[in-house]
C-alpha cells in the first residue's frame, strides 16, 4: 500500500459526460502527479501540482482540467469525454516538487466511456 | 524514435531464473525511474537512479549514465515476480515530468 488513495476505482460513463477523479497523495506529500495510460499511448505525464499551484504541464487535452486543494488532495476534471478518453489514470505523489523525489503512485480510476 | 526504448518487450522466464530487462534512453537525464506495474494495474516504484547501482532484495538496478543505458537484474526469479516493468526518465529542467518506455511484459512460469 504506497499510501495514496484514488476514488473512484472504476467508472463507465458516455460520451460527452464529465466526471471527476480524486485523489489523496500520502500523509505529508505536497506534490501530486496525474497520468493517464492507455492501449495505445502506454503511460503519459498530464499535470503536476505542488502545494495547491500548478507546476507542470504534460500531455493535458484543454478538455480536462486539475486542481489540487488546500487539504492537498487533488480532482482531475475530465469532460466532453470521448471514447479514446478511456484509460486508467494514476495519481502520484511526492514529498517535494523540486529535485529527484520518489513518486509513489495511487491504485488508479479505470475509465471507460461507452 | 521514442526517447525512451525498452527491450524485450516480452520476456518468459523459467522460475529460478537471472533475468535482465534493459532501458535506452536518447535525451539527457537527472534520473531514471523502474516501475513495477501488477496484473491488476497497480504501480509500484522499484528504484530511482542517477548513478551507478541499486540493490533491494532479489532486485537489481544499473545505470551507465555515458551509455545512457539502464539496466533491471531479477535474481532467482519467482512467478510472483510476473508483472510490466516500465523504465521512466527525468530530463533536466522539464520539471517533474516523468517520460515512459512502452514496457517489458516479464512472465514467470513456476
Amino acid at each position: 500500500d504506497s499510501g495514496v488513495t484514488q476514488t473512484p476505482k472504476h467508472l463507465i460513463t458516455a460520451t460527452g459526460q464529465r466526471v471527476t477523479l480524486r485523489c489523496s497523495p500520502r500523509s505529508g506529500d505536497l506534490s501530486v502527479y496525474w497520468y493517464q495510460q492507455s492501449l495505445d499511448q502506454g503511460l503519459q505525464f498530464l499535470i503536476q501540482y505542488y502545494n495547491g499551484e500548478e507546476r507542470a504541464k504534460g500531455n493535458i487535452l484543454e478538455r480536462f482540467s486539475a486542481q489540487q486543494f488546500p487539504d492537498l488532495h487533488s480532482e482531475l476534471n475530465l469532460s466532453s469525454l470521448e471514447l479514446g478518453d478511456s484509460a486508467l489514470y494514476f495519481c502520484a505523489s511526492s514529498a517535494l516538487a523540486g529535485g529527484n523525489n520518489e513518486q509513489f503512485f495511487g491504485p488508479g480510476t479505470r475509465l471507460t466511456v461507452l | 524514435k521514442n526517447e525512451v526504448e525498452q527491450s524485450p518487450q516480452n520476456l518468459t522466464a523459467q522460475e529460478g531464473e537471472f533475468i535482465t530487462i534493459n532501458c535506452s534512453y536518447s535525451v539527457g537525464i537527472s534520473a531514471l525511474h523502474w516501475l513495477q506495474q501488477h496484473p491488476g494495474g497497480g504501480i509500484v516504484s522499484l528504484f530511482m537512479l542517477s548513478s551507478g547501482k541499486k540493490k533491494h532484495g532479489r532486485l537489481i538496478a544499473t545505470i551507465n549514465i555515458q551509455e545512457k543505458h539502464s539496466s533491471l537484474h531479477i535474481t532467482a526469479s519467482h512467478p510472483r515476480d510476473s508483472a510490466v516493468y516500465i523504465c521512466a526518465v527525468r530530463q533536466p529542467g522539464s520539471a517533474r515530468q516523468l517520460t515512459f518506455g512502452s514496457g517489458t511484459q516479464l512472465t514467470v512460469l513456476p
